[in-house]
């Protein structure tokens, strides 16, 4: 049962430090996305990759915000510096046509 | 831009009521719908689709139909199960290249025995 994998599934930190959220997307897939889950902004898209390759992230802010795929089998969203407003549910998600989504990272900034 | 607006929630039901929640959605061109569910703790689950005007998507006994004349995906179930409280959302995808879907604020849904 292929699945989309997301380290750490929980993270506490405080404001200023580097926080690394990876995903392990569905292989053979060639697209993955991020997302971003608040109560107050509901599901935001922050960027997505289609053979490793940015397609957009727009939605994601530059100056702390950065998305990679250093390979076919690892994307990596950082936040440099964390701030409290970055407290939210990251979600990866992998595919194409269907999106199927890891079980997120929870993001606490104090 | 394209959007999708849901009814708010919560919604509470009684184990085996009926249940409606409704979607419309505003999108240039001919987007593909989704309803996706999220139970406690998890990521979102696709839960059923339609890709042109006038299909309908099943799914676990959940219904819905792409009108393209009111612009609506309402999501339906005959009878709903404690089971299935959780979290719906209704997305679109404007490019039909399956990228860049557009959720809906999400629909809570309660059921109780």
């Amino acid at each position: 049962d292929a699945r989309v994998t997301q380290t750490p599934r929980h993270k506490v930190t405080e404001m200023g430090q580097e926080v690394t959220m990876r995903c392990q997307p569905i292989l053979g897939h060639n697209t993955v996305f991020w997302y971003r889950q608040t109560m107050m902004q509901g599901l935001e898209l922050l960027a997505y990759f289609r053979n490793r390759a940015p397609l957009d992230d727009s939605g994601m802010p530059k100056d702390r915000f950065s998305a990679e795929m250093p390979d076919a089998t690892l994307a990596t969203l950082k936040i440099q510096p964390s701030e409290p407003r970055d407290s939210a549910v990251y979600f990866c998600a992998s595919g194409g046509y269907e999106q199927y989504f890891g079980p997120g990272t929870r993001l606490t900034v104090t | 831009g394209d959007s999708v607006t849901q009814m708010e929630g919560p919604v509470t039901l009684s184990e085996e009521a009926f249940l409606t929640i409704n979607c419309t959605y505003t999108a240039t061109g001919y987007p593909s719908l989704f309803w996706y569910v999220q139970y406690p703790g998890e990521g979102l689950q696709l839960l059923l689709k339609a890709t042109k005007a006038d299909d309908k998507g099943s799914n676990k006994g959940f219904e819905a139909t792409y009108r393209k004349e009111t612009t609506s995906f309402h999501l339906e179930k005959g009878s709903v199960q404690v089971s299935d409280s959780a979290v719906y959302f209704c997305a679109l995808d404007s490019n039909q290249a399956g990228t860049a879907l557009i959720f809906g604020k999400g629909t809570t849904l309660s059921v109780s025995s």
